[in-house]
């Protein structure tokens, strides 16, 4: 059974370029988070996605940031016009349609270093 | 707003000692708690939780932690450590009827020396 999956693990992107970091939840989940993690930071929550819903953006910065989670297909998390304060580790998070327990599975995360 | 505080940035101990990694969080209504690992350059993975019940907590690799409300803690202990401890662990807090986003604390590394 895999894990969350998530790619590239390492971006490197100039200033100004775009990030497309991509998450594939384990089997089975309909939830996904996605949190940010700063040098010497604890992880900070972004954005929380359903199937073709955006359900909490409150950590999202308001611009620049968007996410989204198809119907088919990985959930995104696009960085447009990256500055070098993006660099970061993303990490992305599943959790079962239920969601009784309220765990949490991470994937490795994307680190992304902008230049 | 809730928030989690890890006392500690850095635990140093020798191996076979025992450890204790701190948290507190604050929030004003029922919560559930959570300790995560993460080792060097790898996703966290999940330690233990408590959601209701018991307020001693057992989780993988011998870790426990123990619910105090009163004190609004949520201590993470280890009778004997092993090199292979030696990660980053962060506590996190999610409030009960939330959408379920983790507050994590900003993190203590624990260094296990021979």
């Amino acid at each position: 059974n895999a894990g969350v999956m998530q790619n590239p693990r390492h971006l490197v992107r100039r200033r100004g370029q775009e990030a497309r970091l991509r998450c594939s939840p384990m089997k089975g989940h309909s939830h996904v988070y996605w949190y940010r993690q700063l040098p010497e930071e604890g992880l900070k929550f972004m954005v929380y996605l359903q199937k073709e819903n955006i359900i909490d953006e409150s950590g999202m910065p308001k611009e620049r940031f968007s996410a989204e989670f198809p119907k088919e297909g990985p959930s995104i998390l696009r960085i447009q016009q990256v500055v070098r304060g993006d660099s970061a580790a993303y990490f992305c998070a599943s959790s079962p349609p239920t969601r009784r327990s309220y765990e949490q599975y991470f994937g490795p995360g994307t680190r992304l270093t902008v230049t | 707003a809730q928030s989690v505080t890890q006392l500690d940035s850095q635990v140093p101990v020798f191996e076979e000692a025992p450890v204790e990694l701190r948290c507190n969080y604050s929030s004003s209504v029922s919560v559930y708690l959570f300790w995560y690992v993460q080792y060097p350059n790898q996703g966290l993975q999940l330690l233990l939780k408590y959601l209701s019940g018991s307020t001693l907590v057992k989780g993988i690799n011998g870790f426990e932690a123990e619910f105090n409300k009163s004190q609004t803690s949520f201590h993470l202990r280890k009778p004997s450590v092993h090199i292979s401890d030696t990660a980053e662990y962060f506590c996190a807090v999610t409030e009960g009827g939330s959408q379920g986003n983790l507050i994590f604390g900003k993190g203590t590394k624990l260094s296990v020396k021979p």
